[in-house]
């Protein structure tokens, strides 16, 4: 079963706006980690955060954790085109030494 | 430039070919994975190697042959596969095995069954 779901599946904002897409997953983790897909390339990994910690901020990306909601989200403030890509969410459950990958969020920054 | 080098970038095969993808970290890193990522799915684990030691082998089906000469390279062989093989498959490294490592990706290989 899919542990971590993003949502929504996909987001349309203009250029400037923030972005916020979020993550929830079933069981206990350790860490969760964001990454980021531009169309037809590899993943690249944007943030990592613990579970014992609760914010945490990179540049323009800003990653919240709320461990007893089972959620996460990710803001990307002042969007810009470059921004356009699929991001996702990716757990690592306590008991299991593997990195889940949910379905991810299509964002598409409009000019 | 993620320092993972996958080639080739596009493959197309019929169902009888013999085909080999090749990954290539520049990274000094000990662990390699293949992913599966089709379209409206999950990204999906295959295979991961560990300081060239196979150590997850995530129900693949026996088309599926992965090989770790050395930490550097890694190969997925593939022969007799079916149209829903189609996909892009990644390859990423990563310092060390665990979960709790980051991911490098390289841009992938986009496979076509026909």
């Amino acid at each position: 079963s899919q542990q971590g779901e993003e949502d929504p599946q996909a987001l349309s904002i203009q250029e400037g706006e923030n972005a916020t897409m979020n993550c929830s997953y079933k069981t206990s983790i350790n860490n969760l980690q964001w990454y980021r897909q531009n169309s037809g390339r590899g993943l690249v990994h944007l943030i990592l955060i613990r579970s014992n910690e609760r914010e945490k901020h990179s540049g323009r990306l800003r990653v919240t954790l709320d461990t007893s909601k089972k959620s996460s989200s990710l803001l990307i403030t002042a969007s810009r085109a470059a921004d356009t890509a699929s991001y996702f969410c990716a757990t690592e459950p306590n008991r299991d030494d593997k990195i889940i990958f949910g379905k991810g969020t299509r964002l598409h920054i409009l000019p | 430039e993620t320092g993972v080098t996958q080639t080739p970038r596009h493959l197309v095969m019929g169902m009888t070919n013999k085909k080999s993808l090749k990954c290539e970290q520049h990274l000094g890193h000990n662990a390699m994975y293949w992913y599966k990522q089709s379209a409206k799915k999950p990204l999906e684990l295959m295979f991961v190697y560990n300081f060239k030691e196979q150590t997850e082998n995530n129900s693949v089906p026996s088309r599926f042959s992965p090989e770790c000469p050395n930490s550097s390279h890694l190969f997925l062989h593939l022969h007799t596969l079916q149209p829903e093989d189609s996909a892009l498959y990644l390859c990423a490294s990563s310092q060390d095995a665990g979960a709790t490592e980051k991911l490098f990706f390289g841009s992938g290989t986009q496979l076509s069954v026909l």
